[in-house]
């Protein structure tokens, strides 16, 4: 089965913090992706990468930036957290020639 | 804020009976649909996907169906149960890396 495990489930942060949220996969996985998840506006891409150091913008990548320095890790990193970021974090990754794409259990997140 | 809940339509079901959840999409250009399951407090879990050269495919105990002629795919679960309840949304492939996900609807399976 594959495992993508975010490490962290719940966070409470204060505005302007620097938070870091990390994602592992065990499946050595060329994909990988960060979502955000909010009621009424379903998954939004913020980053992904297809490889070890790529990364491309999704679609709110505003707020946000992305490191990947080892194939299985992708970390998330709010450079100065605000209240609009308060969100369900969904980390997932894919196989490069798959279409499934396997999420993590999430990081709640709350900014104060 | 209001919980995710109150925004999603409800599909309320009898433990046994069938259900149908259905889902549009937008773009005609999509060529690979999916269905997950999302349960209270957890992430998306992998369901059953389908190519836009298929018109159904089969699982256990779920089956999806595509319409792209009205761009409709529905999810049915046969004899559903208490643990089947959950939020189901579908996604679309759109573009090179771009699912797009619908806002779900959340099962609800009473005994």
């Amino acid at each position: 089965d594959v495992k993508v495990t975010q490490s962290s489930r719940y966070l409470v942060k204060r505005t302007g913090e620097k938070v870091f949220l990390e994602c592992v996969q065990d499946m050595d996985h060329e994909n990988m992706f960060w979502y955000r998840q909010d009621p009424g506006l379903g998954l939004r891409l913020i980053y992904f990468s297809y490889d070890v150091k790529m990364k491309e913008k999704g679609d709110i990548p505003e707020g946000y930036s992305v490191s990947r320095e080892k194939k299985e890790r992708f970390s998330l990193i709010l450079e100065s957290a605000s209240t609009n970021q308060t969100s369900m974090y969904l980390c997932a990754s894919r196989e490069g020639t798959k279409d499934t794409i396997y999420f993590g259990e999430g990081s709640w997140l709350t900014v104060v | 804020g209001e919980s995710v809940g109150l925004h999603l339509p409800t599909l309320s079901v009898q433990e046994g009976d069938n259900s149908i959840i259905n889902c549009a999409y937008s773009n005609s250009a999509s060529d690979y649909f999916i269905w997950y399951k999302q349960e209270s407090g957890k992430g998306p879990q992998f369901i059953i996907d389908i190519r836009s050269n298929m018109d159904k495919r089969q699982g256990q105990r779920v089956t999806v169906l595509l319409n792209k002629t009205v761009k409709h795919l529905s999810l049915q679960i046969a004899a559903t149960q208490p643990g089947d309840s959950a939020v189901y949304f579908c996604a679309e492939r759109a573009g090179f890396q771009k699912l797009v996900f619908g806002t779900g609807t959340r099962l609800l399976v009473s005994p």
